[in-house]
């Protein structure tokens, strides 16, 4: 079946430095994959996506793009701040009827410091 | 409503005990999917209704778990003979039309003892 493999974290970071976190994918055809983010105290909350390969997702100044010859969709920014901090899942979904059946990542914890 | 609402926030029951948990999706959503999160992991999706029906309910782990929708709005997830194993986060989410983005609510945290 579908699998999803984030870097095991958690991840701590100064303000402004750069952030990568890796995640990896094994599915059959050609997936649509997220990052969804969940911050202290609320739901998770859709971040960015891409459907087909090379496309790139985009949003508060995170990117991501869907490299289907290394079946990977790692997450980055290029300056973290201090209000990043949370909790980031990596999660596919085959699309069609099956759009909302998300295969989540473990998720990975990001603390930013001052 | 805003968002998608879930109670309670927090339950906490006895093991073999019978548990419900409510989800109240945003209005006009079609679509309401139910996930179970373990600690330190990713949610796991149980089960997705397309308004009335269950169109898959192919994460629900055992006869124990059952969910219903009977009015294509709020859903109510139930447990019977609840085991210390089922103590977890329940998140529920919905979408316009089961082809969109999902909305999350902030989840039902059981605890069985």
């Amino acid at each position: 079946g579908d699998s999803v493999t984030q870097m095991e974290g958690p991840v701590t970071l100064s303000e402004e430095a750069f952030l990568t976190i890796n995640c990896t994918y094994t599915a059959t055809g050609y997936p649509s994959l997220f990052w969804y983010v969940q911050y202290p105290g609320e739901g998770l909350q859709l971040l960015l996506k891409a459907t087909k390969a090379d496309d790139k997702g985009s949003n508060k100044g995170f990117e991501a793009t869907y490299r289907k010859e290394t079946t990977s969709f790692h997450l980055e920014k290029g300056s973290v701040q201090v209000s990043d901090s949370a909790v980031y899942f990596c999660a596919l979904s085959q699309g069609g009827t099956s759009y909302g059946k998300l295969t989540f990542g473990q998720g990975t914890i990001l603390t930013v410091h001052p | 409503g805003a968002g998608v609402s879930q109670t309670p926030s927090n339950k906490v029951t006895e093991k073999g005990k019978y548990v419900e948990l409510r989800c109240d999706p945003i209005s006009g959503h079609t679509a309401l999917y139910w996930y179970r999160q373990s600690l330190g992991q990713g949610p796991e999706f149980l089960i997705y209704f397309q308004g009335t029906g269950a169109a898959d309910d192919s994460g629900l782990p055992n006869d124990r778990f059952f969910a219903v929708r009977p009015e294509g709005s709020v859903s109510t997830l139930k447990i019977q003979r609840t085991e210390r194993g089922d103590s977890a986060m329940y998140l529920c989410a919905s979408s316009s039309d089961g082809a969109g983005e999902l909305f999350f609510g902030e989840g039902s945290r059981l605890t069985v003892l």
